[in-house]
């Protein structure tokens, strides 16, 4: 069965470095989100691909945070600077289409701990 | 506004015993869809129901049942005879066909106990 495939699965940084997450969709999917979800709460929207643009990034703190999808496939999410407030895991999620009423598929995560 | 609340933060049950899981959901739009996800340990979001604001008929699926009513914007989940694999965190959600946005409740843990 295909899968949202993430990477890595467990990030340790120190406060002001940089970290990237990777996240590649189910094959075909032409919409790709970036969720954030702290512990305790439920996830939340960063930002939405549809090909390769940008479709709604309004809750992305752009100070620190970008997100590209250059080809329309794979994705990155990048912090720089980390700070203490941005552990949490990070979920990638793809869908067929933009308007897919919201049936998202998931990927398994990457947890980020800022020390 | 859009709003999604799960008021019931944790809740412990023994095996076999029933289970509801609560689901308050705030709207303008009239075309939505509500959805339930489970996220096990592993940390996967996994799709299990999604119902659209123009049907309130309820579904069954095996163990599962969900109650959508729309007069008091609630879309509950019942487990029956809960079993120790259903441990995990579930998750109410909202798609507004305005914004193309899906919105999460803070999630509900579930624990199962033998």
């Amino acid at each position: 069965e295909a899968e949202v495939a993430q990477s890595p699965r467990y990030k340790i940084t120190e406060k002001s470095q940089a970290v990237a997450f990777w996240c590649d969709p189910i094959s075909g999917h032409a919409t790709l989100y970036w969720y954030r979800q702290i512990l305790g709460q439920g996830p939340e929207l960063l930002v939405q691909f549809q090909d390769e643009s940008v479709v709604d990034d309004s809750q992305l703190p752009k100070d620190r945070f970008s997100a590209e999808r250059l080809k329309g496939v794979d994705s990155t999410l990048k912090i720089q600077p980390a700070e203490l407030g941005d552990s949490a895991m990070y979920l990638c999620a793809s869908s067929p289409y933009y308007t897919n009423t919201g049936e998202l598929f998931f990927g398994e995560g990457s947890r980020l701990t800022v020390l | 506004a859009q709003k999604v609340t799960q008021a019931q933060t944790e809740i412990s049950v023994v095996e076999k015993e029933d289970v509801t899981l609560d689901c308050v959901y705030e709207t303008r739009d009239t075309t939505y869809y509500l959805f339930w996800y489970k996220q096990p340990p592993s940390g996967e979001l996994v799709f299990l129901i999604r119902r659209n604001s123009f049907d309130e008929q309820n579904e069954i699926s095996g163990r599962y049942s969900w109650n959508f009513q729309k007069s008091t914007s609630s879309f509950n989940f019942t487990i029956t005879a809960s079993q120790v694999v259903d441990s995990a965190v579930y998750f109410c959600a909202l798609w507004m066909d305005s914004s193309y946005k899906l919105i999460f409740g803070s999630g509900t843990r579930l624990l199962v106990r033998p």
